[in-house]
This record gives C-alpha cells, structure tokens and sequence, in this order.
C-alpha cells in the first residue's frame, strides 16, 4: 500500500460543481502540501500545513481551500470549479528538518 | 523569470550514451536541493539530494554550483529505463520548494 494515499485518482465534474481531494498518509511526516502539476508549468504550490493548526498558502491558492483534518489527513476543496483547474493534483508530505517530499499517486480532475 | 529553470528537451540519447541537465535557481537564498524523476503520468520520486561538495549514486552524479545558482545531474552509461522526466527542486528555507518545469530523456536502444 501507498504511504501517501489520493482519492478520488480520477474525477470528470462540471463548472460550478464542488470538490474535495482527499490525502491521508502513514509516514508520520508533520507536513503536508498539495500541488497542482501542468504541463510545461511544473508542480506548483497550492497549500502547506505544517502540524494540524498549521495552515498555509502557496503561490497559488485562489479558487482552493484545505482542512487538516488530523496530522494524516489533508483535503482540497474547489467550492466551484472552473475548467483551468483541470490538472493533475499531488498531495505530498516530508519529515520535519528535510526538504525531501514523498507524493501521492496524483488525482486527476477535469472541469468541464 | 521563472525562480527555477530547467531546459524542457527532449534528449534524445541512444543506450550507453552520458547525458547531463542542468537546472538553474534566481534565489541565492536557497538551501536545499534535489532532483526528483517523474514516469509519465506517475508521481515525482526523489532521485537524489544535491549536496555543495557534489554526490554519487551509482551511475548518477549531482553537482551544486553555488556561484553560478545552477545544479547539475549526469547520466552515464544510459539505459531504457531512465526514460522519464526529471525534474529539479530547489528549497529556500521553510516549507516552500519550487520545481522546474522538468526535463524529458527518451534513451532508445
């Protein structure tokens, strides 16, 4: 089993709709981190949560929230979705005092 | 310009063959960095750490270049299965790492 797990893997919802990705992981790690991957853009940096009363924005947090449910638990919301947050999404943690992420297996979404 | 610039590819390189990328950062703050490969359609893994006196994992050589804000990844004797992307990722410090874009490798037999 993944140590880092995304659901849905595969979403196709309409303009407007609500979304939530899900992210749970069994490392232990503190923190958590969800991107966005496009093509010829890179990874980009939504949100990052240090601890669970630890929120933080990344370079491109409008139109997203997240809820650090518990230490292992980190969730995306598109309250309405648009079509350019069609992409591939990764949740992603890494221990405290490294810069090494460890990722999810994507969840790819696509806003019709 | 883009905090962290990588050139896109591809390379196209046969069997055996050495290839490098090079990976160029605008933070001179930045502290950590690493090269991560990406398969297509999978997650990014970490391929190594880049550390200031340069590092060896077997047939994959990472050099830091601190003056010149670049960092560099080498590939010798090339196989089939390290076509993939590679991406760089540069850490300023905190929770915030940036990639480049990536660099794709077809090696063909």
């Amino acid at each position: 089993d993944a140590d880092v797990t995304q659901t849905p893997r595969n979403r196709i919802t309409k303009t407007g709709k609500r979304i939530m990705l899900e992210c749970s992981q069994t490392k232990g790690h503190d923190r958590m981190y969800w991107y966005r991957q496009d093509p010829g853009l890179g990874l980009r940096l939504i949100y990052y949560s240090f601890d669970v009363k630890d929120i933080n924005k990344g370079e491109i947090s409008d139109g997203y929230s997240v809820s650090r449910q518990a230490q292992a638990k980190f969730s995306l919301s598109l309250e309405s979705a648009i079509p350019n947050q069609t992409a591939l999404y990764f949740c992603a943690t890494s221990e405290r005092g490294t810069g090494e992420l460890f990722f999810g297996e994507g969840s790819r979404l696509t806003v019709l | 310009r883009k905090e962290v610039e990588q050139d896109p590819g591809p390379f196209n390189v046969p069997e055996g063959a050495t290839v490098a990328f090079n990976c160029t950062y605008s933070n001179s703050a930045s502290q950590s960095f690493f090269w991560y490969r990406q398969d297509c359609r999978k997650e990014p893994k970490l391929l190594m750490s880049v550390y200031s006196s340069g590092n060896e994992d077997g047939r994959f050589t990472a050099q830091l270049n601190r003056a010149s804000q670049y960092i560099s990844l080498l590939i010798r004797d090339s196989k089939l299965s390290d076509s993939a992307t590679y991406l760089c990722a540069v850490n300023s410090g905190g929770f915030k790492t940036i990639f480049g874009a990536g660099t794709r490798l077809f090696v063909k037999a």
